[in-house]
């Protein structure tokens, strides 16, 4: 298996454009998980998926963000509008039935 | 919530020493306690993983312990090699009941330098 794969692994857009941030989870993993990590706050979870649905999206710090399963091997993170504060690598994450998490590469993001 | 908390925030040994990474965690009700490693510029790459019936892991070099009584998880790793030179965090994994999911709470790492 190739692993968690995720795209762009580089994303520089202006303030105010859409970014949207591409996951591929591992074929037969039930759970996906979107972080973001930045120097000051470190990893935070934004939202989890289990079975393409949506469990907890308490992390996602504004209506500005969105994400998606629309089938169990893809799912989308988007921000729309995006802002400069957004600036961090956004990790995704798959795991089968919470049993050990395996991370993508990350995207890095630079809103300027 | 759990939190899950690191020190020291970095450490700084001479090649060949061994040493021990600490983590401490706030909620005994843990599923299992996974350390992942992280090179600059680079995504996690996981280490260990101890499932909450277990009190220990071992690969190669490495020894991660669990004791949830007290709340706490330690990476070993002995004859330190600068390719060690990384940042270590651990995360615990806590069940929320209802619908049998998972969430991971990451500590804020530790950064380690192992001087040739």
């Amino acid at each position: 298996d190739a692993g968690v794969i995720q795209s762009p692994r580089h994303e520089v857009t202006e303030m105010g454009q859409e970014v949207t941030l591409r996951c591929k989870p591992i074929s037969g993993h039930d759970y996906l998980f979107w972080y973001r990590q930045t120097m000051m706050r470190g990893l935070e979870l934004l939202i989890y998926f289990n079975n393409n649905v949506p469990i907890d999206d308490s992390g996602m710090p504004e209506d500005r963000f969105s994400a998606k399963m629309p089938n169990a091997s893809f799912s989308t993170l988007k921000i729309q509008p995006s802002e400069p504060r957004d600036s961090a690598v956004y990790f995704c994450a798959s795991s089968s039935r919470g049993y050990g998490y395996t991370f993508g590469s990350g995207t890095r993001l630079t809103v300027v | 919530k759990q939190e899950v908390t690191q020190i020291p925030a970095a450490l700084s040994v001479p090649e060949g020493e061994n040493l021990v990474l600490n983590c401490s965690f706030t909620d005994s009700a843990i599923y299992n306690l996974q350390w992942f490693r992280q090179d600059p510029g680079k995504g996690l790459t996981s280490l260990l993983l101890i499932q909450s019936s277990q009190r220990e892991q071992t690969s190669g070099r490495l020894n991660a312990s669990l004791d949830k009584s007290s709340g706490r998880s330690t990476l070993y790793i002995a004859a330190s090699q600068p390719g060690d030179s990384a940042t270590y965090l651990c995360a615990g994994h806590v069940v929320r009941s209802g619908a049998g999911s998972y969430q991971l709470t990451f500590g804020k790492g530790t950064k380690l330098s192992v001087i040739p």
